[in-house]
């Protein structure tokens, strides 16, 4: 089974551009999550959707997006980029996202803002 | 709302050795689930063991077991037998209302 696949690997943009994230869940899996991670604050939950439906929300002001196709692909969008916005991103699927289901992991999308 | 504290952030351990890693937690809720992740350096985050706040007895998988000590909302992780490939970052992780809340993590060294 693959994996959760997480593009672009890496991405460099600058102030006040945006970018749009991707991320494709194991097959089956319905719920995905996303999280920044940065050295300084650790791993910060941004949101998570199931069934198309954003169920979870993190304190990101709303410049951070995001949307869940039917086929529960991903996007996460971030508009009016600031460099503290650069971050780790990473994408997490689970069968139907409850607490005690575990997340599986992508590599990650290393964003730069310079 | 829930917070989940890491106070150390770096230890290293002699290979073969044996190293606890802490963990302590807030929380008002009752029913949760606890989680240390490991994120070796190329970076996927992969699970190593959870544990149900309702089971009294301590989860084990294979050389990780945790001490979880719900009165005190303590949840920390043993590794035994230490080998270098467990040279990671661990992320103590509380899941509840279908969110996960992380620790900031420790970055765990094995020395050879």
């Amino acid at each position: 089974k693959a994996g959760v696949t997480q593009t672009p690997r890496y991405l460099i943009k600058t102030r006040g551009q945006q970018v749009t994230l991707s991320c494709s869940p194991i097959s089956g899996h319905r719920s995905v999550s996303w999280y920044q991670q940065t050295p300084g604050q650790g791993l910060q939950f941004l949101f998570e959707y199931f069934s198309e439906t954003q169920r979870n929300k993190g304190n990101f002001p709303g410049r951070f997006s995001g949307r869940q196709f039917s086929n529960s692909r991903s996007e996460m969008n971030v508009s009016t980029l600031e460099l503290g916005d650069s971050a780790l991103y990473l994408c997490a699927s689970s069968l139907a996202g409850t607490e005690y289901q575990p997340q599986h992991f992508g590599d990650g999308t290393r964003l730069s803002i310079l | 709302a829930q917070t989940v504290t890491q106070s150390q952030p770096e230890m290293s351990v002699q290979e073969a050795e044996t190293v606890t890693l802490s963990c302590t937690y807030d929380t008002s809720e009752n029913n949760y689930y606890l989680f240390w992740y490991k994120q070796p350096p190329s970076r996927q985050m992969i699970l190593v063991i959870r544990q149900e706040a309702y089971k009294q007895q301590n989860a084990t998988e294979n050389r990780f077991s945790v001490n979880f000590q719900k009165a005190a909302k303590s949840f920390s992780l043993k590794i035994s037998d230490s080998q270098l490939g467990d040279t990671a970052m661990y992320f103590c992780a509380f899941g509840a209302n279908s969110k996960l809340t992380f620790g900031k993590g420790i970055t765990l060294s094995v020395r050879p």
